[in-house]
């Protein structure tokens, strides 16, 4: 079975500074999806980006970036610029195929502090 | 990205009741949806899993007879919570996902249930 470990619960940044979320995860598949979501305090879930294993450039979208790292199973998030509007929990996640769910880490809760 | 609709947002209701839950998606076809349960500060729970015109996947531990799940069309989904207890009270969020999304799953902004 998969496995989604997101081993930082709580981080702090400050307003304009670049942070680092870590994600690692286990599997024995080749072909895979990864994402992160954010939730911020209304509770919506909103995906922020996502990543194909099959493809070696890492994702980027607009100030979030990710460091895909498959050989290590390491999918890490950075968030450039941060802005207090990134303030939530944010969550890495793990897509095998077809109609399996997601499979979620426990989160980091991020507050951009200004 | 996709919208995904979750009808009502809050719900408060008296113990032994039943509350309906609607999960629709708004602009594109859920081939397969998804119910949630999050509790405080923690990861969301799966509870079930549908796929349109057939019946739901529970997940270990989700009771089938309490947790009803109805996919019957591409476009919506209901959770009935039937004989709702204190215990039921949670926030339960949607997600659909979708033969054109690239595998991607987008959620409704969830329902909060209390039971008193």
């Amino acid at each position: 079975a998969q496995t989604v470990t997101q081993s930082q619960p709580e981080m702090s940044v400050q307003e304009a500074e670049t942070v680092t979320l870590s994600c690692t995860y286990d599997t024995s598949e080749n072909n895979y999806y990864l994402f992160w979501y954010k939730q911020p305090p209304s509770r919506q879930m909103i995906l922020v980006i996502r990543q194909e294993a099959y493809k070696q450039q890492n994702a980027t979208e607009n100030r979030f970036s990710v460091n895909f790292q498959k050989a290590a199973k390491s999918f890490s998030l950075k968030i450039s610029d941060s802005q207090l509007g990134d303030t939530a929990m944010y969550f890495c996640a793990f897509l095998y195929s077809g109609n399996t769910p997601l499979v979620f880490g426990k989160g980091t809760r991020l507050s951009v502090i200004a | 990205g996709a919208v995904v609709s979750q009808h009502p947002s809050r719900v408060i209701c008296k113990s032994g009741t039943s509350v309906k839950i609607e999960c629709r998606s708004l602009d594109f076809q859920a081939t397969t949806m998804f119910w949630y349960r999050q509790f405080p500060k923690q990861s969301l729970m799966l509870m079930a899993t549908s796929n349109e015109g057939s019946k739901a996947t529970y997940e270990q531990g989700v009771e089938k007879d309490k947790f009803l799940i109805n996919h019957a069309s591409l476009t919506l989904s209901t959770l009935t919570v039937t004989s709702a207890h204190p215990e039921d009270s949670s926030f339960y969020i949607c997600s659909a996902r979708g033969s054109e999304s690239r595998h991607t799953q987008y959620f409704g902004p969830g329902t909060r249930l209390t039971v008193l």
